[in-house]
Protein backbone atom coordinates (compact mmCIF):
# COMPACT_ATOMS: atom_id res chain seq x y z
CA UNK A 1 0.00 0.00 0.00
CA UNK A 2 1.09 3.07 -0.64
CA UNK A 3 0.45 6.75 -0.03
CA UNK A 4 -2.92 7.17 2.78
CA UNK A 5 -5.58 4.81 3.03
CA UNK A 6 -8.83 5.06 4.40
CA UNK A 7 -11.69 2.21 4.89
CA UNK A 8 -14.26 1.92 4.50
CA UNK A 9 -14.66 3.56 1.68
CA UNK A 10 -18.44 3.84 1.62
CA UNK A 11 -20.75 3.82 4.95
CA UNK A 12 -24.27 3.59 6.01
CA UNK A 13 -25.51 4.22 8.88
CA UNK A 14 -28.91 4.98 11.32
CA UNK A 15 -28.33 7.21 14.05
CA UNK A 16 -28.22 5.37 16.67
CA UNK A 17 -25.14 3.23 15.64
CA UNK A 18 -21.53 3.19 15.97
CA UNK A 19 -18.88 2.70 13.52
CA UNK A 20 -15.27 3.54 13.06
CA UNK A 21 -13.62 5.29 10.45
CA UNK A 22 -9.77 4.25 9.58
CA UNK A 23 -6.92 5.71 7.85
CA UNK A 24 -3.36 4.53 7.29
CA UNK A 25 -0.82 6.76 6.25
CA UNK A 26 2.58 4.71 4.64
CA UNK A 27 4.59 8.32 3.59
CA UNK A 28 6.58 8.63 6.77
CA UNK A 29 4.64 11.45 8.51
CA UNK A 30 3.89 12.76 11.45
CA UNK A 31 1.09 15.05 11.46
CA UNK A 32 -2.37 13.24 10.50
CA UNK A 33 -5.85 15.38 10.03
CA UNK A 34 -9.57 14.37 9.56
CA UNK A 35 -11.32 16.54 7.04
CA UNK A 36 -15.22 16.93 6.68
CA UNK A 37 -15.96 17.31 2.45
CA UNK A 38 -19.76 18.94 1.66
CA UNK A 39 -21.13 19.89 -0.81
CA UNK A 40 -21.00 23.23 -2.31
CA UNK A 41 -18.90 24.18 1.17
CA UNK A 42 -15.10 24.39 1.92
CA UNK A 43 -12.97 21.68 3.30
CA UNK A 44 -13.59 21.84 7.04
CA UNK A 45 -10.79 21.23 9.23
CA UNK A 46 -11.58 18.75 12.25
CA UNK A 47 -8.95 17.34 13.65
CA UNK A 48 -5.58 17.41 14.00
CA UNK A 49 -2.61 15.13 15.17
CA UNK A 50 1.01 15.40 15.33
CA UNK A 51 3.07 12.91 17.23
CA UNK A 52 0.12 11.20 18.09
CA UNK A 53 -0.60 14.31 20.40
CA UNK A 54 -4.14 16.24 19.11
CA UNK A 55 -2.91 19.61 18.61
CA UNK A 56 -6.56 20.90 16.91
CA UNK A 57 -10.26 20.28 17.72
CA UNK A 58 -12.44 22.26 15.63
CA UNK A 59 -15.29 22.75 17.47
CA UNK A 60 -16.31 19.66 16.41
CA UNK A 61 -19.54 17.68 17.52
CA UNK A 62 -18.69 15.10 20.69
CA UNK A 63 -20.62 12.90 18.59
CA UNK A 64 -17.15 12.39 16.48
CA UNK A 65 -14.47 11.05 18.75
CA UNK A 66 -10.99 10.79 16.89
CA UNK A 67 -8.10 8.75 18.20
CA UNK A 68 -4.37 8.49 16.86
CA UNK A 69 -2.32 5.07 18.01
CA UNK A 70 0.56 5.93 16.28
CA UNK A 71 1.49 8.39 13.95
CA UNK A 72 0.61 6.01 10.95
CA UNK A 73 -2.93 5.78 11.89
CA UNK A 74 -6.22 7.77 12.87
CA UNK A 75 -9.85 6.45 13.38
CA UNK A 76 -12.72 8.47 13.74
CA UNK A 77 -14.95 7.14 16.00
CA UNK A 78 -19.00 8.16 15.22
CA UNK A 79 -21.97 7.40 17.39
CA UNK A 80 -25.31 8.86 17.59
CA UNK A 81 -24.92 10.94 14.15
CA UNK A 82 -27.42 13.10 12.55
CA UNK A 83 -28.46 13.21 8.79
CA UNK A 84 -26.35 16.49 8.11
CA UNK A 85 -23.27 14.48 8.81
CA UNK A 86 -23.67 12.49 5.63
CA UNK A 87 -20.22 13.54 3.35
CA UNK A 88 -17.30 12.46 2.43
CA UNK A 89 -14.70 12.13 5.33
CA UNK A 90 -11.18 13.10 4.22
CA UNK A 91 -8.19 11.82 5.76
CA UNK A 92 -4.39 13.69 5.01
CA UNK A 93 -0.74 13.56 6.51
CA UNK A 94 1.83 15.83 6.12
CA UNK A 95 5.24 16.45 7.91
CA UNK A 96 4.81 17.86 11.59
CA UNK A 97 5.86 21.60 12.09
CA UNK A 98 4.17 22.89 8.54
CA UNK A 99 0.84 22.33 6.81
CA UNK A 100 2.91 22.76 3.26
CA UNK A 101 2.14 19.55 1.51
CA UNK A 102 -0.95 17.41 2.35
CA UNK A 103 -1.87 13.92 1.45
CA UNK A 104 -4.67 13.05 1.49
CA UNK A 105 -6.73 9.42 1.24
CA UNK A 106 -9.58 8.51 -1.01
CA UNK A 107 -12.13 9.25 1.46
CA UNK A 108 -14.86 7.60 3.09
CA UNK A 109 -18.26 8.78 2.00
CA UNK A 110 -20.76 8.61 5.07
CA UNK A 111 -24.66 8.43 4.61
CA UNK A 112 -26.53 8.45 7.65
CA UNK A 113 -29.63 7.58 7.48
CA UNK B 1 -10.32 37.18 7.58
CA UNK B 2 -9.63 33.23 7.32
CA UNK B 3 -11.37 33.30 4.56
CA UNK B 4 -10.43 31.64 0.60
CA UNK B 5 -12.63 33.01 -1.68
CA UNK B 6 -12.85 31.43 -5.15
CA UNK B 7 -14.19 31.54 -8.25
CA UNK B 8 -16.19 30.41 -10.35
CA UNK B 9 -17.99 27.73 -9.53
CA UNK B 10 -18.03 25.99 -12.55
CA UNK B 11 -16.11 26.11 -15.67
CA UNK B 12 -16.77 24.75 -18.95
CA UNK B 13 -13.40 24.85 -21.53
CA UNK B 14 -12.99 23.66 -24.75
CA UNK B 15 -10.09 21.06 -25.89
CA UNK B 16 -7.08 23.44 -26.17
CA UNK B 17 -8.15 26.33 -24.58
CA UNK B 18 -7.13 28.20 -21.16
CA UNK B 19 -8.85 27.25 -18.02
CA UNK B 20 -8.56 29.90 -15.48
CA UNK B 21 -9.50 30.04 -11.80
CA UNK B 22 -9.22 32.79 -9.08
CA UNK B 23 -8.36 33.11 -5.68
CA UNK B 24 -8.61 35.65 -3.09
CA UNK B 25 -7.66 36.59 0.85
CA UNK B 26 -7.83 38.65 3.42
CA UNK B 27 -5.40 37.70 5.64
CA UNK B 28 -1.82 38.64 4.84
CA UNK B 29 -0.29 36.97 7.23
CA UNK B 30 -0.92 34.20 4.83
CA UNK B 31 2.61 32.84 3.03
CA UNK B 32 1.62 29.96 1.25
CA UNK B 33 -0.61 29.44 -1.71
CA UNK B 34 -1.20 25.65 -2.60
CA UNK B 35 -3.74 24.34 -5.37
CA UNK B 36 -5.16 20.91 -5.58
CA UNK B 37 -6.67 19.07 -7.72
CA UNK B 38 -9.88 16.37 -6.98
CA UNK B 39 -11.21 13.58 -8.82
CA UNK B 40 -14.49 11.93 -8.63
CA UNK B 41 -14.12 8.91 -5.57
CA UNK B 42 -10.33 10.57 -5.23
CA UNK B 43 -8.92 13.02 -2.20
CA UNK B 44 -7.32 16.08 -3.37
CA UNK B 45 -4.06 15.91 -4.62
CA UNK B 46 -1.35 18.47 -4.34
CA UNK B 47 -1.11 20.16 -8.02
CA UNK B 48 1.20 23.35 -7.25
CA UNK B 49 2.06 25.97 -5.05
CA UNK B 50 3.27 29.42 -4.85
CA UNK B 51 4.44 31.06 -1.82
CA UNK B 52 3.72 35.17 -2.17
CA UNK B 53 8.08 36.72 -2.78
CA UNK B 54 7.39 35.38 -6.53
CA UNK B 55 4.65 36.19 -8.81
CA UNK B 56 4.56 33.05 -11.07
CA UNK B 57 5.36 29.90 -10.93
CA UNK B 58 4.85 27.58 -13.61
CA UNK B 59 5.04 23.37 -13.87
CA UNK B 60 4.16 22.79 -17.24
CA UNK B 61 0.60 23.54 -18.53
CA UNK B 62 -0.17 24.74 -15.35
CA UNK B 63 0.88 28.30 -13.66
CA UNK B 64 -0.39 30.04 -10.41
CA UNK B 65 0.00 34.01 -10.89
CA UNK B 66 0.41 35.91 -7.52
CA UNK B 67 -0.80 39.20 -7.18
CA UNK B 68 0.42 40.45 -3.36
CA UNK B 69 -0.95 43.74 -3.70
CA UNK B 70 -4.11 42.51 -4.85
CA UNK B 71 -4.17 39.89 -2.78
CA UNK B 72 -5.67 37.24 -5.22
CA UNK B 73 -3.89 34.81 -6.64
CA UNK B 74 -4.80 32.57 -10.12
CA UNK B 75 -4.47 29.16 -11.54
CA UNK B 76 -3.99 28.76 -15.41
CA UNK B 77 -4.33 25.81 -17.13
CA UNK B 78 -2.74 25.65 -20.44
CA UNK B 79 -4.37 23.51 -23.49
CA UNK B 80 -6.98 22.12 -21.90
CA UNK B 81 -7.20 18.82 -21.94
CA UNK B 82 -10.43 16.33 -20.85
CA UNK B 83 -8.18 15.08 -18.08
CA UNK B 84 -7.99 17.90 -16.62
CA UNK B 85 -11.84 17.96 -15.94
CA UNK B 86 -11.61 17.46 -12.08
CA UNK B 87 -12.54 20.05 -9.01
CA UNK B 88 -9.77 22.29 -8.38
CA UNK B 89 -9.28 24.02 -4.71
CA UNK B 90 -7.39 26.94 -3.82
CA UNK B 91 -5.83 27.24 -0.35
CA UNK B 92 -3.85 29.08 1.85
CA UNK B 93 -1.50 28.77 5.17
CA UNK B 94 0.63 30.50 7.11
CA UNK B 95 3.64 29.72 9.20
CA UNK B 96 3.41 28.05 12.53
CA UNK B 97 -0.42 26.99 12.00
CA UNK B 98 -1.27 24.00 11.00
CA UNK B 99 -4.43 24.88 9.23
CA UNK B 100 -5.00 25.42 5.59
CA UNK B 101 -8.22 27.58 4.52
CA UNK B 102 -9.65 26.00 1.02
CA UNK B 103 -11.77 27.66 -0.97
CA UNK B 104 -15.46 26.66 -2.11
CA UNK B 105 -13.96 24.88 -5.23
CA UNK B 106 -14.25 24.89 -8.84
CA UNK B 107 -15.80 21.98 -11.20
CA UNK B 108 -14.14 21.77 -14.45
CA UNK B 109 -15.16 20.43 -17.42
CA UNK B 110 -13.24 20.17 -20.80
CA UNK B 111 -15.23 19.38 -23.67
CA UNK B 112 -13.48 17.77 -27.04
Amino acid sequence: ETGVTQTPRHLVMGMTNKKSLKCEQHLGHNAMYWYKQSAKKPLELMFVYNFKEQTENNSVPSRFSPECPNSSHLFLHLHTLQPEDSALYLCASSQAGGPYEQYFGPGTRLTVT
Amino acid sequence: QQQVKQSPQSLIVQKGGISIINCAYENTAFDYFPWYQQFPGKGPALLIAIRPDVSEKKEGRFTISFNKSAKQFSLHIMDSQPGDSATYFCAASMAGYQKVTFGTGTKLQVIP
